[in-house]
C-alpha cells in the first residue's frame, strides 16, 4: 500500500544550522506531497506542498522538492530558528482517496 | 470559533467502558475528518465526512468505533467497550470542501484517550 518513510528522530541543530529532514514515499500513481509541522500545544497545520514532480513547495523560509526518480520529498531550511522547534511530518494524497498518509514525524529541537 | 475545537483535551477511561469525543469544525467547513495518533507515529485515518454522510470510513478499526455528524457540523467519534489498545491521541479535522484544491486540512489539538 502507500506510505511515507521518514528519517528517524530526534533532531537537535544550534540555531542558523542547515536543516535536511528527509522524506521517501512508496504509492501506486502519482501522489501529492505535503510536510504538515506541529508546534508545542497546537494542532497540526500545513507548512507547504507540492502537486507534480519537480514542483518546489515553500513557506516559512522552508522548502521541499517533489523528485520522482527518486521518490523523495526532503524538507530543507537554510538557517533554523529556535522557534523552528517542532514535529514534522510528512504525507502523500492520491487523487482516488479521501486521505492523506503521514510518516511517523521526526521532533526538530533548536537550541539557542 | 477560530479553528477546530475538540472536547474533551484529556480523557481517562476503564477498559470496557464507552467514550465519546467531540469534535466542532471551522465554520462552513463541509469535510471532516478523524485521524488517530498513537505513540511514536503520525496519524491514521479512521474516517471521513462530507456534510453529514460518512464518505469514507475504512480507517475504523473494527465496530466498536463510529463516528456520526447528524447535522453536517459537530461530528461525535463513539467507541465502546474501550480497549488498552485504543489508548492514543485522537485527531480531527475539517476543510473547506474536500481539500484536495489546496491540500490543507485544519486540525484541532486532538484528545488525548487513556484506557487504563
Amino acid at each position: 500500500g502507500d506510505s511515507v518513510t521518514q528519517m528517524e528522530g530526534p533532531v537537535t541543530l544550534s540555531e542558523e544550522a542547515f536543516l535536511t529532514i528527509n522524506c521517501t514515499y512508496t504509492a501506486t500513481g502519482y501522489p501529492s506531497l505535503f510536510w504538515y509541522v506541529q508546534y508545542p500545544g497546537e494542532g497540526l497545520q500545513l507548512l507547504l506542498k507540492a502537486t507534480k514532480a519537480d514542483d518546489k513547495g515553500s513557506n516559512k523560509g522552508f522548502e521541499a522538492t517533489y523528485r520522482k526518480e527518486t521518490t523523495s520529498f526532503h524538507l530543507e531550511k537554510g538557517s533554523v530558528q529556535v522557534s523552528d522547534s517542532a514535529v514534522y511530518f510528512c504525507a502523500l494524497h492520491l487523487g482516488a482517496n479521501s486521505k492523506l498518509t503521514f510518516g511517523k514525524g521526526i521532533t526538530l529541537s533548536v537550541r539557542p | 470559533g477560530a479553528g477546530v475545537s475538540q472536547t474533551p483535551s484529556n480523557k481517562v477511561t476503564e477498559k470496557g467502558k464507552y467514550v465519546e469525543l467531540r469534535c466542532d469544525p471551522i465554520s462552513g467547513h463541509t469535510a471532516l475528518y478523524w485521524y488517530r495518533q498513537s505513540l511514536g507515529q503520525g496519524p491514521e485515518f479512521l474516517i471521513y465526512f462530507q456534510g453529514t454522510g460518512a464518505a469514507d470510513d475504512s480507517g475504523l478499526p473494527n465496530d466498536r468505533f463510529f463516528a456520526v455528524r447528524p447535522e453536517g457540523s459537530v461530528s461525535t467519534l463513539k467507541i465502546q467497550r474501550t480497549e488498552r489498545g485504543d489508548s492514543a491521541v485522537y485527531l480531527c479535522a475539517s476543510s473547506l470542501k474536500g481539500g484536495w484544491d489546496t491540500g490543507e486540512l485544519f486540525f484541532g489539538e486532538g484528545s488525548r484517550l487513556t484506557v487504563l
